[in-house]
């Protein structure tokens, strides 16, 4: 997995708790994302970064906030989970041979209850 | 805006049979596309990818995908099919920038 380590692996919330997901990356990576799988959508981009403090919306940005203070990690803040946002949360890196997202991480599965 | 689609949920082959995962496209300029393979638990493996150049692609595993401008398809194929194949396949698009639109997946199944 290059090196990518998401933490927690899973985790149950309750509605309008505030949530974080790690991402860690050991490979000095400029360019991280994150996404959220869902039965029959895909994968749907929410945020992404290409440097440190850089940061840009994906298509289903709402109720999500990142930070990225150092190159190696990237944090994805639910700031009042809701129910839809339960889902499967992957982090991914870019990698410049491949030019694309190459690298994912095992995924955070989040539960709001 | 960029689009991809996957018009199978499922695809169903025996093993030793060529396989043919479907994938169709929408940009406005030159597509950037990818497939990627999902295993049970795991995060996305990147497959194969095209840019520009030949319209077969070879990537990991055997798998090839063949790109087709007129049809704005591209379809993952692999000549023999494994059991071991038997995974959850995205195709993605990518038209410049940063961003990559992935389709919403073909659960593919090998039959022994």
């Amino acid at each position: 997995d290059a090196g990518i380590t998401q933490s927690p692996r899973h985790k149950v919330t309750e509605t309008g708790t505030p949530v974080t997901l790690r991402c860690h990356q050991t490979e000095n990576h400029r360019y991280m994302y994150w996404y959220r799988q869902d039965p029959g959508h895909g994968l749907r981009l929410i945020h992404y970064s290409y440097g440190v403090k850089d940061t840009d919306k994906g298509e289903v940005s709402d109720g999500y906030s990142v930070s990225r203070s150092k190159t190696e990690d990237f944090l994805l803040t639910l700031e009042s989970a809701t129910s839809s946002q339960t889902s499967v949360y992957f982090c991914a890196i870019r990698n410049r041979e491949i030019d694309t997202e190459a690298f994912f991480g095992q995924g955070t599965r989040l539960t709001v209850v | 805006a960029q689009s991809v689609a996957q018009p199978e949920d499922q695809v169903n082959v025996a093993e030793g049979n060529p396989l043919t995962v479907k994938c169709t496209y929408s940009v406005s300029g030159n597509p950037y596309l990818f497939w990627y393979v999902q295993y049970p638990n795991r995060g996305l493996q990147f497959l194969l990818k095209y840019i520009t150049g030949d319209n077969l692609v070879k990537g990991s595993y055997g798998f090839e995908a063949e790109f087709n401008k007129s049809q704005t398809s591209f379809h993952l194929k692999k000549p023999s099919a494994l059991v071991s194949d038997s995974a959850l396949y995205f195709c993605a698009v990518r038209e410049g920038g940063f961003k990559t639109i992935f389709g919403a997946g073909t659960r593919l199944f090998v039959k022994a």
